[in-house]
């Protein structure tokens, strides 16, 4: 079982390029996620997508754009990358509701320079 | 408040128990949950707990919530070196969905 797929899992970018994340699930879940991880702030919620065709702003959304493209699929878009966006991005998925365990991708590490 | 704390590190030795702690500040927490990261990979749900239970037990793992003094505590019995990981807890609230809010994540070392 794949579960949630993140591509790619690593990627060096300059200042100023753009660049597109990947995420797809297989497990038919109508709720997707992205996060960022930086050391000692544990995970900060940048998107969600509680549905197909809705998205919402989490913690930290300034300089990210997310498309969720359809049920399977949500991607997340650095317009202008700056040196603050090196991290390691997750996604993730989860049923609608509460209680639901979120599954999470392997993440993608991302360096600006 | 929307803080989550934890402790950055802990080192126990192989077969001792385990026991990682983590604070919220916000009392309309309706679920808590342990996250799992292994090095290299994205996060496991390990287990969770509803706001108005004491304790929840789940073969090696006790988490014990004191919602008086917002203080989660995840127990791990005879700790193994498979167990060294990342530990988060997270905090979903009424009428969030299911959006999370993480704590900052406890390194668990498991020294021989």
């Amino acid at each position: 079982n794949a579960g949630v797929t993140q591509t790619p899992k690593f990627q060096v970018l300059k200042t100023g390029q753009s660049m597109t994340l990947q995420c797809a699930q297989d497990m038919n879940h109508n709720s997707m996620y992205w996060y960022r991880q930086d050391p000692g702030m544990g995970l900060r919620l940048i998107y969600y997508s509680a549905s197909e065709g809705t998205t919402d702003k989490g913690e930290v959304p300034n300089g990210y754009n997310v498309s969720r493209l359809n049920k399977r699929e949500f991607s997340l878009r650095l317009e202008s990358a700056a040196p603050s966006q090196t991290s390691v991005y997750f996604c993730a998925s989860s049923e609608a509701g509460a209680v639901q365990p979120q599954h999470f991708g392997d993440g993608t590490r991302l360096s600006i320079l | 408040g929307e803080d989550v704390e934890q402790s950055l590190f802990l080192s126990v030795r192989e077969g001792d128990s385990s026991v990682i702690n983590c604070t919220y500040t916000d009392s309309s927490s309706t679920y808590l949950y342990w996250y799992k990261q292994e090095p290299g990979a994205g996060l496991q749900l390990l287990t969770y707990i509803f706001s108005n239970m004491d304790m929840k037990q789940d073969q090696r793992l006790t988490v014990l919530l004191n919602k008086k003094d917002k203080h989660l505590s995840l127990r791990i019995a005879d700790t193994q070196t498979g167990d060294s990981a990342i530990y988060f807890c997270a905090e979903s609230r009424t009428g969030g969905g299911n959006k999370l809010t993480f704590g900052t994540g406890t390194q668990l070392k498991v020294e021989l």
